[in-house]
């Protein structure tokens, strides 16, 4: 079935450590993105890329870096500079051109040891 | 900031139709109005969407006010797997990102 997923469900990280959250698509979509939801919160925007190899920072993008090196793939890596990193981490994607609704993937729950 | 403003919850009786209200009266002209929702601990599914006609799918109808400055989400015969928080937002088709508010959080009662 086509669909987003991520992995892993439940991440865990350490004081100063970095963790990498991945998002594979196979919608065949152009774009891709990530928010962040805290709880009882809305979604906020933290990179989002139109097409491999580019990328823009979204509204809360420290703390934060992306690639787009495949079209299907889209990982997050919260660095150790982000400081209050415990939230729940969704990836999404769509065609890039058009008006047609973003598919979301299950989401990554992040805390800290 | 989210460009939609909705009520922070409703509560809806199992069978009944639930109207969830969305204001956006900045809506540029080539902004849709999407609905998606969102249950506890999974990612945001897809509703419906409309740019000014009033619209219908399996699982809800899209009424969109003439000036489109509101709009309104009908699920026509509400059970209780619809209990979720439903997100009224804003998309042009340009740049590519959704802002998505507090949300409605729609309780279905038995």
């Amino acid at each position: 079935d086509g669909g987003i997923t991520q992995s892993p469900k439940y991440l865990f990280r350490k004081e100063g450590q970095n963790v990498t959250l991945s998002c594979e698509q196979n919608l065949n979509h152009d774009a891709m993105y990530w928010y962040r939801q805290d709880p009882g919160q809305g979604l906020r925007l933290i990179y989002y890329s139109q097409i491999v190899n580019d990328f823009q920072k979204g509204d809360i993008a420290e703390g934060y870096s992306v690639s787009r090196e495949k079209k299907e793939s889209f990982p997050l890596t919260v660095t150790s500079a982000q400081k209050n990193p415990t939230a729940f981490y969704l990836c999404a994607s769509m065609f890039a051109r058009g008006n047609q609704p973003q598919h979301f993937g299950d989401g990554t729950r992040l805390s800290i040891l | 900031d989210a460009k939609t403003t909705q009520p922070t919850s409703m509560d809806c009786a199992e069978g009944r139709a639930a109207n969830l209200p969305c204001n956006h009266s900045t809506i540029s002209g080539n902004e849709y109005v999407y609905w998606y929702r969102q249950i506890h601990s999974q990612g945001p599914q897809y509703i419906i969407h409309g740019l000014k006609n009033n619209e219908t799918n399996e699982m809800a109808s899209l009424i969109i006010t003439e000036d489109r400055k509101s709009s309104t989400l009908i699920l026509p015969h509400a059970t209780l797997r619809d209990t979720a928080v439903y997100y009224c937002t804003l998309y042009g088709g340009s740049q590519g990102n959704l802002i998505f508010g507090k949300g409605t959080k729609l309780s279905v009662k038995p």
